[in-house]
């Protein structure tokens, strides 16, 4: 069975610092890692995935994220927040042929 | 059209009542999920579809809630008997039928439960 952990509700921090939102994961097989942000109101947006290759994968808004296979994460980071940032923040994974499984979400907060 | 659309975009229902939400998804797209999210909570998974296989039931809160796939194109999702608990936004995504592409949403049906 796939399961996706997001162990932090909500993560704060102060604008122009790091971010961390972190995610781990369980399946069978290769996974295929996905972020997905919802700003109020709205649809759910893609910001980037890991397939394969490059551990460190870079996506929409300066979002990057680190695919750890030995731990089975895969943390969303940003060098630098903006207040814009703030928004729930979804990890999602798949193995292949099987459906696309979501972690609870994590609110992030940026303040200025 | 482009992407993913679902109808309504709102319903207010009575309690009681049977409701049917629609999802057109991106068109090839060979697989569609239905989730619902409470109040800006998680995404709580419904229902899968993936081409001519036998669609992933798991979800399913209770045996009020049934969807089906005509063409492997549109799909609805039809809530009977509603009750207040039903209350939420439905989304709808569509993927192609690789696994590595990333699935698409919809803007949601906001049902409400009167």
């Amino acid at each position: 069975a796939q399961s996706v952990a997001q162990p932090e509700d909500q993560v704060n921090v102060a604008e122009g610092n790091p971010l961390t939102v972190k995610c781990t994961y369980s399946v069978s097989g290769n996974p295929y890692l996905f972020w997905y942000v919802q700003y109020p109101n709205r649809g759910l947006q893609f910001l980037l995935k890991y397939i394969t290759g490059d551990n460190l994968v870079k996506g929409s808004y300066g979002f990057e994220a680190e695919f750890n296979k030995s731990q089975t994460s895969f943390h969303l980071k940003k060098p630098s927040a903006l207040v814009s940032d703030s928004a729930l923040y979804f990890c999602a994974v798949r193995a292949y042929g099987n459906k696309l499984v979501f972690g609870a979400g994590t609110i992030l907060r940026v303040k200025s | 059209g482009a992407g993913v659309s679902q109808s309504p975009s709102n319903k207010v229902t009575e309690k009681g009542k049977d409701v049917e939400l629609r999802c057109d998804p991106i068109s090839g797209h060979t697989a569609l999920y239905w989730y619902r999210q409470s109040l800006g909570q998680g995404l709580e998974f419904l229902i899968y579809f993936q081409g001519n296989s036998a669609p992933d039931k798991s979800g399913l809160p209770s045996d009020r809630f049934s969807a089906e796939r005509t063409g492997g194109s549109v799909s609805t999702l039809t809530i009977q008997r509603t009750q207040q608990e039903d209350s939420a936004v439905y989304l709808c995504a569509s993927s192609p039928w690789d696994s590595v592409t990333e699935a698409f949403f919809g803007q949601g049906t906001r049902l409400t439960v009167v």
